[in-house]
């Protein structure tokens, strides 16, 4: 079965730590990506990375930055997590992007 | 600027009723369309999508959706909920303009058993 594994399911992080969220797909997909989820808001593109060491801005990429030194491997990094970054992140990959997205379970990540 | 609407954020049926979930977009241009559903503590998974052909399509679960161009909507339907679709419902447009795909806010199903 094809997958799309998140490293944690829950994280609790300080306020200025840096955080990294850590996405792995077994596809061989090129495309990958990295979006919040808030109540009302649906889902955001933060990063997208459409080949190894290559990314591109979303749309709401301030304060993180992205990973990508592997096809299989995507990483989110929180530079200095603030509390407005409290949300539920999804890892996504597909081949030929906007078609068969196959998402994560998600990292609820808490930042106190 | 392109968006894409779903209108109600919750709903809430008892089952055995019908359900009609909407969803508009805000593009001229060439789309394919997408119903992602979310269950309780599952991941995202594709429901059904349109790319061209029959603007009626029908997915997992008994749902189907129709494309209807002059309206810009693709809303989503199943004639009999059962409890298990509890759920979360996401609309997503892809729009030719720059192949991203754009999600609505999502919409919060609450069967009554």
């Amino acid at each position: 079965d094809v997958k799309v594994t998140q490293s944690s399911r829950y994280l609790v992080k300080r306020t200025g730590e840096k955080v990294f969220l850590e996405c792995v797909q077994d596809m061989d997909h090129e495309n990958m990506f990295w979006y919040r989820q808030d109540p009302g808001l649906g889902l955001r593109l933060i990063y997208f990375s459409y080949d190894v060491k290559m990314k591109e801005k979303g749309d709401i990429p301030e304060g993180y930055s992205v990973s990508r030194e592997k096809k299989e491997r995507f990483s989110l990094i929180l530079e200095s997590a603030s509390t407005n970054q409290t949300s539920m992140y999804l890892c996504a990959s597909s081949q030929i992007q906007g078609f068969g997205y196959t998402f994560g379970s998600g990292t609820r990540l808490t930042v106190v | 600027a392109q968006s894409v609407s779903q209108h109600n954020h919750h709903v809430i049926l008892s089952e055995a009723a019908s359900l009609e979930l909407g969803c508009n977009y805000s593009y001229g241009g060439t789309v394919n369309l997408f119903w992602y559903v979310q269950y309780p503590g599952q991941h995202l998974q594709l429901l059904l999508k349109y790319f061209s052909g029959d603007p009626l399509v029908k997915g997992i679960k008994g749902f189907e959706a129709e494309f209807i161009k002059s309206k810009f909507s693709f809303n989503l339907r199943k004639p009999s909920v059962q409890w298990s679709d509890t759920a979360e419902y996401f609309c997503a447009v892809l729009m030719d303009s720059n192949y991203q795909l754009i999600w609505g806010a999502g919409t919060k199903l609450i069967i009554k058993p």
